[in-house]
């Protein structure tokens, strides 16, 4: 059973500050790992999927670093503004196909 | 719209009841998951299907809930006997290999049971 964890579990910062989170995760039978973003009454929104160690994804201001040997993933936020306020979600796959096993998420308040 | 919808978006229901949730994925996605989230968790997994079959079942499914998805299409969920600790955000997902396997979530069914 994957145990994934994430830090910090939630984070208040100032509309222009960047900020990163962590995820952690067990580095054996590794597959994949996926970031999501999931804002109130919205559906989680896939960010990142990431497989290979070092891998590296940017989307805008957001980016994810991966760590497969060590088992853990960076997601980085530059510039943050209010409407980057939502729960981060990591979630880690063992096998092509299979289930996603999710952290508890980070939840991200940006105030402007 | 072609994303993932779920339908309804809230049920209130008293325990006891039973209650069933539709799940329509993105056409083409072949993969079909439920996933449960409850307040202060991140999600959690149910049950899988490739196409019609199910292919893996989490034993937090327990013998009061099923899951269908007869034509490779939309899936159903059905809780029986409701309880209390049913209350939940429920998830649903699809996904296709063509899809880097990325799993497409819909915006969930908030289960409250009275």
């Amino acid at each position: 059973i994957l145990n994934v964890e994430q830090s910090p579990q939630s984070l208040h910062v100032q509309e222009g500050d960047s900020t990163n989170f962590t995820c952690s995760f067990p580095s054996s039978n590794f597959y994949a790992l996926h970031w999501y973003r999931w804002e109130t009454a919205k559906s989680p929104e896939a960010l990142f999927v990431m497989t290979l160690n070092g891998d590296e994804k940017k989307k805008g201001r957001i980016s994810a670093t991966l760590n497969t040997k060590e088992g853990y993933s960076y997601l980085y936020i530059k510039g943050s503004q209010p409407e980057d306020s939502a729960t981060y979600l990591c979630a880690s796959k063992e096998t092509s196909g299979s289930r996603l096993t999710f952290g508890e998420g980070t939840q991200l308040t940006v105030n402007p | 719209d072609t994303g993932v919808s779920q339908d309804p978006r809230h049920k209130i229901t008293k325990r006891g009841q039973n209650v069933t949730f539709r799940c329509d994925p993105i056409s083409e996605h072949n993969r079909l998951y439920w996933y449960r989230q409850t307040l202060g968790q991140g999600p959690e997994f149910l049950t899988y299907f490739q196409n019609e079959a199910q292919l893996e079942k989490s034993r937090l499914l327990s013998d009061r809930f099923s899951a269908e998805r007869p034509k490779g299409s939309f899936s159903t969920l059905e809780i029986q006997r409701t309880e209390q600790g049913d209350s939940a955000m429920y998830l649903c997902a699809s996904s296709s290999y063509s899809s880097q396997e990325t799993q497409y979530f819909g915006p969930g069914t908030r289960l409250l049971v009275l």
